[in-house]
């Protein structure tokens, strides 16, 4: 079975503060990972993905995160957020495979993220 | 872009009807899922389905049941709401199972409140 944890549930920031938000799996075989994104009175966005290949990848709107698999790790960062970057954001892991053979996210609870202007 | 839709955005229900909430995807997605959005609990997987009349129990399928006759259309049903059914239902696609690097796309959800 897979876990997701993100440690961060509120998180509050100024305008052009830095981002970071923790993502954790338990999972320790080949897996996608994902990051979504709700704003308010939106449906779920996908965000950026992993699947192979350069741990860092980019995202939509100058979001990035790095794969770090000897810590079973996926965390989003950006450099400078802006008030419209409020919203929730959460982490999704494929893998393992089902009895069926089918690949099942898992979420992860979710970090809901305040800017001030 | 795939679009999934769910039919009702906001429904209210009393306590023991039987509910349903329909959804349909626009791209010939081989997968469909139910997910309930909970403060706190993020998404939690109720069904899900691989292919027509296909489907899996998720993490918690008790109180509810599912129905895919066609392709396109994935119908999750309440047989009896209760108000701990009250939540945000939110209904995915993506392409077939056993492809890892595709997302998932949602729907705008619909919130059902049981009174």
């Amino acid at each position: 079975a897979q876990s997701v944890s993100q440690h961060n549930h509120h998180v509050i920031l100024s305008e052009a503060a830095s981002l970071e938000l923790g993502c954790n799996y338990s999972y320790g075989g080949t897996v996608n990972l994902f990051w979504y994104v709700q704003y308010p009175g939106q449906h779920l966005q996908l965000l950026l993905k992993y699947f192979s290949g350069d741990p860092l990848v980019k995202g939509i709107k100058g979001f990035e995160a790095e794969f770090i698999k000897s810590k079973f790790s996926f965390n989003l960062r950006k450099p400078s957020v802006q008030w419209s970057d409020t919203a929730e954001y959460f982490c999704a892991v494929n893998g393992p495979p089902t009895s069926g053979g089918s690949y099942i996210p898992t979420f992860g609870r979710g970090t809901s993220l305040i800017v001030h202007p | 872009d795939v679009k999934v839709t769910q039919s009702s955005r906001y429904l209210v229900k009393r306590t023991g009807e039987k509910v349903f909430l329909e959804c349909v995807q626009d791209m010939d997605h081989e997968n469909m899922f139910w997910y309930r959005q909970d403060p706190g609990l993020g998404l939690r997987l109720i069904y899900f389905s691989y292919d027509v009349k296909m489907k899996e129990k998720g993490d918690i399928p008790e109180g509810y049941s599912v129905s895919r006759e066609k392709k396109e259309r994935f119908s999750l049903i309440l047989e009896s709401a209760s108000t701990n059914q009250t939540s945000m239902y939110l209904c995915a696609s993506s392409p077939p199972r056993q492809s890892l690097n595709y997302g998932y796309t949602f729907g705008s959800g619909t919130r059902l409140t049981v009174v």
